[in-house]
């Protein structure tokens, strides 16, 4: 069964510095890695996602995310924090579910907080 | 392009009611998940629908959540009765194409934020 772990519940980073929030998977087979943001009472939006390819992948709102087979981890990056990046973060596995489709499973979620 | 509609957006109910949930996805998403989200947690799969047909309800506790995609579009969520450990957010999420799902995101609703007192 794939699962994904997110080992930090919070994470606290003054603006303007860089930022890491990391997780790491367990899969069998390739495995297709998602990052999701969840601002306050709204719902998931999508960031970024690894499929195949390149290890490093760029996102949306200048967020990039770091694939490493070897470590099975997914660590999502950005250079400069924003205050506007303090929001939960998720990263989550897509696996075969049947009929031909899939399904997300998430890990716990990280808090990241921006200091001004 | 309209998102993810869910409604309602907020219910309290009392333990052994019943409750509710409706959920329109993106047009032409053939995909549906319900997804619960404890507090502190991360989403759980419920249930997962492929066009009016269901793929994976594994986890749904199905002596009291039932589902339904009659048509293939939108969607239903029900429990009864509720339990205190049913207070969670319900999140919608929808995908173009099942086969296409490895490496097409999901949209997801607002979510409804249940509070069973």
């Amino acid at each position: 069964a794939q699962s994904v772990a997110q080992p930090e519940d919070q994470v606290n980073v003054a603006e303007g510095n860089p930022l890491t929030v990391k997780c790491t998977y367990s899969v069998s087979g390739n495995p297709y890695l998602f990052w999701y943001v969840q601002y306050p009472n709204r719902g998931l939006q999508f960031l970024l996602k690894y499929i195949t390819g390149d290890n490093l992948v760029k996102g949306s709102y200048g967020f990039e995310a770091e694939f490493n087979k070897s470590q099975t981890s997914f660590h999502l990056k950005k250079p400069s924090a924003l205050v506007s990046d303090s929001a939960l973060y998720f990263c989550a596995v897509s696996s075969y579910s049947g009929a031909g489709s899939y399904q997300l499973t998430f890990g716990k979620g990280t808090k990241l907080s921006v200091i001004p | 392009e309209a998102g993810v509609a869910q409604s309602p957006r907020y219910k309290i109910i009392e333990k052994r009611q019943s409750v509710a949930f409706w959920c329109n996805p993106i047009s032409g998403h053939a995909t549906l998940y319900w997804y619960q989200q404890i507090l502190g947690q991360g989403p759980k799969l419920l249930i997962q629908f492929q066009n009016n047909g269901v793929v994976d309800d594994s986890q749904l506790p199905k002596d009291r959540f039932s589902a339904e995609r009659l048509k293939g579009v939108d969607s239903t969520l029900k429990i009864q009765p509720a339990k205190l450990e049913d207070s969670a957010v319900y999140l919608c999420a929808s995908t173009i194409r099942g086969t296409a799902s490895m490496n097409t995101e999901a949209f997801f609703g607002q979510g409804t934020r249940l509070t069973v007192v």
